[in-house]
């Protein structure tokens, strides 16, 4: 059980496009979906905590006009980078972290999205 | 200072050694403390998580905690090569509502046939 799903896991932009990343949660219900971010050999940066049908919650420093983020279902949660430049290739993760009472109790991660913006 | 400090590695050990990975903090409201396994190009797996001090252990890994001493361990007896990878150490605080899990910046581990 707890199985993340991401999609897609790699994606090649040119500059200015906009990129739409795909979050589900396969065999649970997520309250709560994260976003982040992690660049070589660096930890992992939380960007945003998205809760289902409510607005995202963004960490101090990432812009929320650029990093669009939805919750629309128990299931799924998509992140949009909007306008894509270099500096925004990165490894993006989500995680989902299950209702409470359905026996799961930390955040269980997805495979990630290598983007790259050209 | 960071909040979470880990040894980034490397850490090169031959098949079959005891291996030991570290964290220590800063933050004394953590006391949830957990520990990842990132591959090469992939999301992390939750492999442990325990609460407060003491110690859990599951197959061949035995996770630490020492809440006076604010540091955290991971043991892995018996490593194989596939257990080469990169370990995150990552712990939150426990209050109402939603909870920031703050992690290390990974060890990584190459074991060595």
């Amino acid at each position: 059980g707890a199985v993340v799903s991401q999609h897609p896991s790699r994606v090649i932009c040119k500059s200015g496009t906009s990129v739409k990343i795909e979050c589900r949660s396969l065999d649970f219900q997520a309250t709560t979906m994260f976003w982040y971010r992690q660049f070589p050999k660096q930890s992992l940066m939380l960007m945003a905590t998205s809760n289902e049908g409510s607005k995202a919650t963004y960490e101090q420093g990432v812009e929320k006009d650029k990093f669009l983020i939805n919750h629309a279902s128990l299931t799924l949660s998509t992140l949009t980078v909007t306008s894509a430049h270099p500096e925004d290739s990165s490894f993006y993760i989500c995680s989902a972290r299950a209702q409470p009472g359905q026996g799961y109790n930390e955040q269980f991660f997805g495979p990630g999205t290598r983007l790259t913006v050209l | 200072q960071k909040e979470v400090e880990q040894d980034p590695g490397p850490l090169s050990v031959p098949e079959g050694a005891i291996v030991s990975l570290n964290c220590t903090y800063s933050n004394s409201a953590f006391q949830y403390f957990m520990w990842y396994r990132q591959y090469s190009r992939k999301g992390p797996e939750l492999l442990m998580y325990t609460y407060s001090s003491g110690n859990k252990e599951d197959g061949r890994f035995t996770a630490q905690v020492d809440k006076s001493s604010k540091y955290i361990s991971l043991f892995i007896r018996d490593s194989q090569p596939s257990d080469s990878a990169t370990y995150l150490c990552a712990m939150r605080e426990v209050s109402g509502g939603y909870q920031k899990v703050t992690f290390g910046i990974g060890t990584k581990l190459q074991v060595i046939p």
